[in-house]
């Protein structure tokens, strides 16, 4: 399979612990997107890459939230001191930039967080 | 952010019939994306739109970029039980993805 992958699939920590999240892209794709989506809403953008460089991050993007992409290749989001509201679905996305303003996303199947 | 608004937000329909959903913006985009995401998993994506105009199928699956580069349609014809599921419009700006909150569908056999 040559799409994006995610791991953990699923992930259930207590309050305060940190957490790791990881995204390995489809191998030609030079962009990389994190996204939150909760129950009922559509997907809200955190941050992404282009290659290596982290290019945005979204206001929601805490300070306890960093993400890195440090080969331009897979990529990690941390989550420290996690909290109850942090609970949602992380979904990691790749995209083959050739040009500005087009290009199609591709998605995982998900990384679902619960903070109990 | 951009604020895309899909319609209807659910429907309910009897296995066979047609089914129209839209989505709108106050922004101008250069690129239209459907997906659609069943529970637990991510959203797959079904059609891309890159010019205003545009019309693109994808078997029963029919969409279009308006002209105003505003909004965008999807249309899926005949349905079947498997077309249960949320359908997701995006719109891409500034290489930044913006999302619709989402067309519930469900469908009667």
């Amino acid at each position: 399979d040559t799409g994006v992958s995610q791991d953990p699939r699923h992930k259930i920590t207590k309050r305060g612990q940190n957490v790791t999240f990881r995204c390995d892209p489809i191998s030609e794709h030079n962009r990389l997107y994190w996204y939150r989506q909760t129950l009922g809403q559509g997907p809200e953008f955190l941050t992404y890459f282009q290659n290596e460089a982290q290019l945005e991050k979204s206001r929601l993007l805490s300070d306890r939230f960093s993400a890195e992409r440090p080969k331009g290749s897979f990529s990690t989001l941390e989550i420290q001191r996690t909290e109850q509201g942090d609970s949602a679905m992380y979904l990691c996305a790749s995209s083959l930039g050739l040009a500005e303003n087009t290009g199609e996303l591709f998605f995982g199947e998900g990384s679902r967080l619960t903070v109990l | 952010g951009q604020q895309l608004n899909q319609s209807p937000q659910s429907m309910f329909i009897q296995e066979g019939e047609d089914v129209s959903m839209n989505c709108t913006s106050s922004s101008i985009f250069n690129t239209w994306l459907w997906y659609k995401q069943d529970p637990g998993e991510g959203p797959v994506l079904l059609i891309a739109l890159y010019k205003a105009g545009e019309l693109t199928s994808n078997g029963r699956l029919t969409a279009q970029f308006g002209i105003t580069r505003k909004d965008s349609f999807l249309n899926i014809s005949a349905s079947i039980p498997s077309d249960v599921g949320i359908y997701f419009c995006a719109g891409l700006n500034f290489n930044k993805f913006y999302f619709g909150s989402g067309t519930k569908l469900n469908v009667k056999p």
